[in-house]
């Protein structure tokens, strides 16, 4: 099974700044990596998906990078809208696992 | 416009059995490139992923949860259900159902969300 693994737990970015969140797989998960906003009382809403593609309707400033077992989701220019909690989770494998989550707050 | 709606009890007493049914509309629950799952928060917590299933039965389970756990599809009525059994207050939280790509095709990302529903285990 893989551990996916998040850092860090809170990150606290003045609204216009950039946020680098981190998400590191135990194993290797080659590209099959997804992240997911989550606004408080709403379900997650997918942002990025095979590490770096924009889901459909989702802003420029959201970019993903990485491969293996290492990855980061960018927010540049950070907006109201974006201060939420993001996952990431693994589909290379069965069982699929999410990350711990970060929570981007405002600062 | 694809809608998952989930739909059962929000309170269950413990050693009792969890049973929520998510209804699809706005497309075919059989359509062969996409697969239906569960997945839960409990409050104040992160995601969890539970299982999934394929329109024809196969299924794919969480190895903490498989002794307890069963999800079924009824594709006549665009539905597919998730039954948890003897649950503790560990249990409690909100269950969400979800679709995802064909896992084979590195597309198994969950593009679709329900609102999700709370489950409280309590007597």
């Amino acid at each position: 099974e893989r551990v996916m693994t998040q850092s860090p737990a809170t990150l606290s970015v003045s609204p216009g700044e950039r946020a680098t969140l981190s998400c590191r797989a135990s194993q290797s998960v080659s590209g099959n990596l997804a992240w997911y906003q989550q606004v408080p009382g709403q379900a997650p809403r997918l942002l990025i998906y095979g590490a770096s593609t924009r889901a459909t309707g989702i802003p420029a400033r959201f970019s993903g990078s990485g491969s293996g077992a290492d990855f980061t989701l960018t927010i540049s220019n950070l907006q109201s809208e974006d201060f939420a909690v993001y996952y990431c989770q693994q589909y290379n494998n069965f069982p699929f696992a999410f990350g711990g989550g970060t929570k981007v707050e405002i600062k | 416009q694809l809608q998952l709606q989930e739909s059962g009890p929000g309170l269950v007493e413990p050693s009792g059995t969890l049973s929520l049914t998510c209804t699809v509309s706005g497309g075919s629950i059989s359509s062969s490139i996409y697969y239906w799952g569960w997945i839960r928060q409990p409050p104040g917590r992160g995601l969890e992923w539970i299982g999934n299933i394929y329109y024809v039965g196969t299924t794919y389970y969480n190895p903490s949860l498989k002794s307890r756990v069963t999800i079924s599809v009824d594709t006549s009525k665009n539905q597919f259900s998730l039954r948890l059994n003897s649950v503790t207050a560990a249990d409690t939280a909100v269950y969400y159902c979800a679709r995802h790509g064909d896992y084979y095709d590195s597309r198994a990302y969950y593009d679709y969300w329900g609102q999700g529903t709370l489950v409280t285990v309590s007597s």
